[in-house]
């Protein structure tokens, strides 16, 4: 079975572009939940969205938004992005909302 | 304020050096405690999830142990393929949100 695919892999935006990064969870989970880690750290959680809704939100800027589709793919947007926006961007797939989570292999973020 | 602590944050180790990664944790109403691996620049692999004080798990040369106050992620003569970076994480919120936090991770390496 495919795991979760995120595109894609890599990606060099400008100060001030906008990005969009897409995830497509397991078959069968419902939840996608996006991190961000920069080098050295652990992943910080960014937004869940369970059977389309959002259930979940850190502490980011409104520049940073989310979507769920009916088929619970799921699309990550950045507006306005700054060089400190560079990071990996992770897509996370569960079954129910509490439960082990399963990762993409992540998109690699560049602002310049 | 719920947070979740690793060290040491690097450990280097010899082919055959057993040794034991701990995961400090504080949370309000522990919901699950998972492990992942991460190798570098892609996304963290499922390991484990621990539920209950004096619960454990067992995968090939790791063994994760859980107490109350803390996880050890136990690896026994490990190998050069076991290099990689360890995270824990521990749901947090309300029951209505899967958000995660994670450790800063422990970077193993294990020489030949």
């Amino acid at each position: 079975d495919a795991g979760v695919t995120q595109s894609p892999t890599h990606l060099i935006k400008t100060r001030g572009q906008h990005v969009t990064l897409r995830c497509s969870p397991i078959s069968g989970h419902k939840s996608v939940s996006w991190y961000q880690q920069v080098l050295g750290q652990g992943p910080q959680f960014i937004f869940q969205y369970y059977e389309k809704e959002e259930r979940g939100r850190g502490n980011f800027p409104d520049r940073f938004s989310a979507r769920q589709f009916p088929n619970y793919s799921s699309e990550l947007n950045v507006n306005a992005l700054l060089l400190g926006d560079s990071a990996l961007y992770l897509c996370a797939s569960s079954y129910r909302v509490v439960t082990e989570a399963f990762f993409g292999q992540g998109t690699r973020l560049t602002v310049v | 304020e719920d947070q979740v602590t690793q060290s040491p944050e690097a450990l280097r180790l010899q082919e055959g050096e057993s040794s034991s990664l701990n995961c400090s944790y504080t949370v309000s109403g522990l919901r699950g405690l998972f492990w992942y691996r991460q190798d570098p620049g892609k996304g963290p692999e499922f390991l484990f999830t621990l539920y209950s004080a004096g619960e454990e798990k067992e995968k090939e040369r790791l063994k994760a142990t859980l107490t109350k106050k803390e996880s050890f992620l136990h690896i026994t003569a490990p190998k050069p393929e076991d290099s990689a970076t360890y995270l824990c994480a521990v749901p947090t919120g309300s029951g209505n949100t899967g958000k995660l936090i994670f450790g800063q991770g422990t970077t193993l390496q294990v020489k030949p």
